[in-house]
């Protein structure tokens, strides 16, 4: 079965520090893969996705992903973080267009 | 153009009890797909379904829970006997009959918490 594997489970940095989380799965065929945020008792939001084609991603907010096959990678970045983006980030796949398959999730916190 | 919703957003139970949660999927969305994130965890995938349908429900417990689509309404998903091992928050999300590439839009989710 297919697994997902997001390494940092808390992150704190500074305002307009860079941002980097990482995401790792297990899937040897073609996938879709996809970041979504949970802010504070709000639900889930897209930030991004990757279904094909250039396998670096613009998201909202600033966002970027980059698609590493190679290293069965899809790892989020941001350049410079503000205190809003203080939220739960969560990786995702998607193999089979059916169910997603979800990372533990990383918990972020931007210091003002 | 209203989101997924889903209600309620809290719901309490005692032990032995039943819980409905409801979905209503986005306007022209016919997939509906449930997910469980207990405490401290991530997502999980219960069931997917269409109007009408279990497409794939490899993802539920086998006893006290359930789900249905129906062709009006909409989407249920019941607990019955809840346990304490119950309480989590319940996401429902949508996805358009596009086939294949499908983005799921996700609902507010409805936290139960079982005492």
């Amino acid at each position: 079965a297919q697994s997902v594997s997001q390494h940092n489970h808390h992150v704190i940095l500074s305002e307009a520090a860079s941002l980097e989380l990482g995401c790792n799965y297990s899937y040897g065929g073609t996938v879709n893969l996809f970041w979504y945020v949970q802010y504070p008792g709000q639900h889930l939001q897209l930030l991004l996705k990757y279904f094909s084609g250039d396998p670096l991603v613009k998201g909202i907010k600033g966002f970027e992903a980059e698609f590493i096959k190679s290293k069965f990678s899809f790892n989020l970045r941001k350049p410079s973080v503000q205190w809003s983006d203080t939220a739960e980030y969560f990786c995702a796949v998607n193999p089979t267009g059916n169910m997603l398959t979800f990372g533990g999730g990383t918990r972020l916190m931007v210091k003002p | 153009n209203a989101g997924v919703m889903q209600n309620p957003r809290h719901l309490v139970r005692r032990r032995g009890q039943e819980a409905r949660l409801r979905c209503s999927p986005m306007k022209g969305h016919s997939h509906v797909y449930w997910y469980r994130q207990l405490p401290e965890e991530g997502l999980k995938f219960m069931v997917y379904l269409q109007k009408e349908n279990i497409i794939d429900e490899s993802g539920m417990p086998k006893e006290r829970f359930s789900a249905e689509f129906p062709k009006e309404g909409p989407s249920i998903l019941r607990i019955q006997q809840v346990v304490r091992g119950d309480s989590a928050a319940y996401f429902c999300a949508s996805s358009p009959p596009t086939g294949g590439q499908e983005t799921q839009y996700f609902g507010p989710g409805t936290r139960l918490l079982v005492l």
